[in-house]
């Protein structure tokens, strides 16, 4: 079974400041992909950004991109110019290739945007 | 934009009872999904479901729950006989297609277990 690590329960940064969440996971597949979906106080579970492992240029969107270290399996997110409305949890997921899509998420990232 | 849709918002049951978690879609979407979140912890997936059968299931997924396509627009989870364990919030999700395509999550329902 995949095993998703966030190792940063909590953190915070200041407005317009750059933020990295940090994600570790553990599997055999070469083919899979990872995600970064976020959850603001609604609950309500957003994706931010989406990587293929086939694919070694690391996804952007916008203010958001990852660092993906497929060697290392590592993929973090990064923020830049934080705003108030980037205050959520955040979590990483794994999904396999060939399976039925089951997203394996990690136990998340709560992050604090202070002005 | 379209969005996945959930009803009812909030749930309360006795334990015992049974519970139906209905779920719209998205209208050309053909992969559908149930995961759920027990306060302060992890979303745990549940089911994935496509061509009107269970493609894959996690260990959550016991028989005292099952999920059914009725119709050509909802997607619904059924909860047996409900536990008190069984308090969470309830996603469901939808995408286009598998193959790590991006996955849609409704609002959610809050289930709460008396």
């Amino acid at each position: 079974a995949q095993t998703v690590t966030q190792s940063q329960p909590e953190m915070s940064v200041q407005e317009a400041e750059t933020v990295t969440l940090s994600c570790t996971y553990d599997t055999s597949e070469n083919n899979y992909y990872l995600f970064w979906y976020k959850q603001p106080p609604s609950r309500q579970m957003i994706l931010v950004i989406r990587q293929e492992a086939y694919k070694q240029q690391n996804a952007t969107e916008n203010r958001f991109s990852v660092n993906f270290q497929k060697a290392a399996k590592s993929f973090s997110l990064k923020i830049s110019d934080s705003q108030l409305g980037d205050t959520a949890m955040y979590f990483c997921a794994f999904m396999k290739e060939y399976s039925g899509y089951a997203l394996n998420f990690g136990k998340g990232t709560s992050l604090l945007v202070t002005p | 934009e379209p969005e996945v849709t959930q009803t009812p918002s909030h749930q309360v049951t006795q334990m015992g009872q049974e519970v139906i978690l209905r779920c719209v879609p998205i209208s050309n979407h053909l992969y559908f999904y149930w995961y759920r979140q027990i306060l302060g912890q992890k979303v745990e997936f549940l089911v994935s479901f496509y061509n009107n059968e269970i493609s894959e299931k996690s260990e959550i997924f016991d028989d005292q729950f099952s999920v059914e396509r009725p119709d050509g627009s909802n997607f619904t989870l059924k909860i047996r006989s409900t536990k008190l364990e069984d308090s969470a919030m309830y996603f469901c999700a939808s995408s286009d297609a598998g193959g790590g395509k991006t996955q849609y999550f409704g609002p959610g329902t809050r289930l709460l277990v008396l």
